[in-house]
């Protein structure tokens, strides 16, 4: 069964710092995996997209890393904002013809406080 | 940029109403799907679409219909709801080849 963990569930961290959160994959055969942001209260927005080839993707503060062998990926945010505070979930598509579904995690809420 | 436009950020029903819920996208995508969202459960697919009056049913299509006469509007519907059904739904649309996914603003029921 395809499967997407993300940890930690939560985390709390000042404004300024750095944080990185982690995203753990079982999706077979693997197409791409996104990170989104979400607000509170509204729809997720997409922060990076990547690839089997890609081990690297950046977007301003946002940098998302994925290693397609241990089936992981990692996003880093540097200097944090309070407008970082959401919701970050990770998403894996699966390649082949009919494969129309994603495979998401819950998430993980991110609180940056002053 | 793909926009998917949501008609309503907010709704309150009663039960047993017929709750109908607009979803329209502007980038001649194939695909478009229903997702509902609760604390704990994440994103879960309720149905999709993947052409004009085509339909496939996702992880919970109990309770909920859809419909795709056009292909920008895609329609979920509650045929009766009930306060089980309280929750954030949310509508994304594809292209063919899946990189571009864009999820609509939500619509957050409350169904009393």
């Amino acid at each position: 069964k395809n499967q997407v963990e993300q940890s930690p569930q939560s985390l709390i961290i000042l404004e300024g710092k750095n944080c990185t959160l982690q995203c753990n994959y079982t999706v077979s055969p693997f197409s791409n995996l996104r990170w989104y942001k979400q607000d509170t209260g509204r729809g997720p927005v997409s922060l990076t997209i990547m690839t089997f080839s890609e081990n690297t993707k950046s977007n301003g503060r946002y940098t998302a890393t994925l290693d397609a062998d241990t089936k992981q990926s990692s996003l880093h945010i540097t200097a944090s904002q309070l407008s970082d505070s959401a919701s970050y979930i990770c998403v894996v598509s699966a390649s082949g013809a009919g494969s129309y579904q994603l495979t998401f995690g819950k998430g993980t809420k991110l609180s940056v406080i002053p | 940029d793909v926009k998917v436009t949501q008609s309503s950020r907010y709704l309150v029903k009663r039960t047993g109403e017929k709750v109908f819920l607009e979803c329209v996208q502007d980038m001649d995508h194939e695909n478009m799907f229903w997702y509902r969202q609760d604390p704990g459960l994440g994103l879960r697919l309720i149905y999709f679409s993947y052409d004009v009056k085509m339909k496939e049913k996702g992880d919970i299509p109990e309770g909920y219909s859809v419909s795709r006469e056009k292909k920008e509007r895609f329609s979920l519907i509650l045929e009766s709801a009930s306060t089980n059904q309280t929750s954030m739904y949310l509508c994304a649309s594809s292209s063919g080849d899946r990189r571009g996914y864009t999820f609509g603003s939500g619509t957050r029921l409350t169904v009393v």
